[in-house]
């Protein structure tokens, strides 16, 4: 398994900033995922982060708004950019695990958006 | 496009009552299922796969293509089995990117 970090664990920021949140993995990982929760929904996938590649967005999420670093395989931070109250939620981040489907998870990063 | 519906969103038994929660999905091509866990103040985990058949704590679940379904089942809850369990089912493509259901919570009272 895969032990996974985020920074920061939670954080209120005004509307028009961004956040970049960090994720960090013991071990190297070629492939990292990017999770949206917003509040009473379930996880959507937002991006999958390869490195040495630009990330793969899934539809409805665009580079612009949620860029994504992935500098070594160890190591990927996702920026929301230009916050909106909309854009409060909790941001988990997850690894592929041995085992077709198997992903290990974050902590997540919970974010309010005033 | 692959969509997986958990009904419930909230399921309270007893202590040694049997539990199913419930799965269906859509899905054109052979899926894989998945049930994931998240107990109370920890992080998201797997919790068994339809392809290993097994039985993890004491859950299992049977993939049935003709009702579309991937039921998570129990035959005696225990209290701390009360947690979040999100269904999944492994995408299209290349890569093991999971579409998640929106959860069920189950309460498992003594």
């Amino acid at each position: 398994s895969a032990v996974i970090s985020q920074k920061p664990s939670r954080d209120i920021c005004q509307r028009g900033t961004s956040l970049t949140i960090q994720c960090q993995v013991d071990s190297q990982v070629t492939m990292m995922f990017w999770y949206r929760q917003q509040p009473g929904q379930s996880l959507t996938l937002i991006a999958t982060a390869n490195q040495g590649s630009e990330a793969t967005y899934e539809s409805g999420f665009v580079i612009d708004k949620f860029p994504i670093s992935r500098p070594n395989l160890t190591f990927s931070t996702l920026t929301v950019s230009n916050m909106s109250p909309e854009d409060s939620s909790i941001y988990l981040c997850s690894v592929a695990g041995q085992g077709v489907g198997t992903q290990y998870f974050g902590p997540g990063t919970r974010l309010l958006v005033l | 496009a692959q969509r997986v519906t958990q009904p419930e969103k909230l399921l309270s038994v007893f202590k040694g009552a049997p539990v199913e929660l419930k799965c269906n999905y859509s899905y054109s091509g052979s899926p894989e299922l998945f049930w994931y866990v998240q107990y109370s103040r920890q992080r998201l985990q797997l919790l068994l796969r339809h392809i290993s058949r097994e039985s993890i704590k004491g859950f299992t679940a049977d993939l049935n293509k003709g009702e579309t379904s991937f039921h998570l089942k129990k035959p005696f809850a225990q209290e701390e089995d009360s947690a979040m369990y999100y269904c999944a089912l492994r995408g299209t493509g290349g890569y093991s990117t999971l579409t998640f259901g929106k959860g069920t919570m189950l309460l498992v009272s003594p």
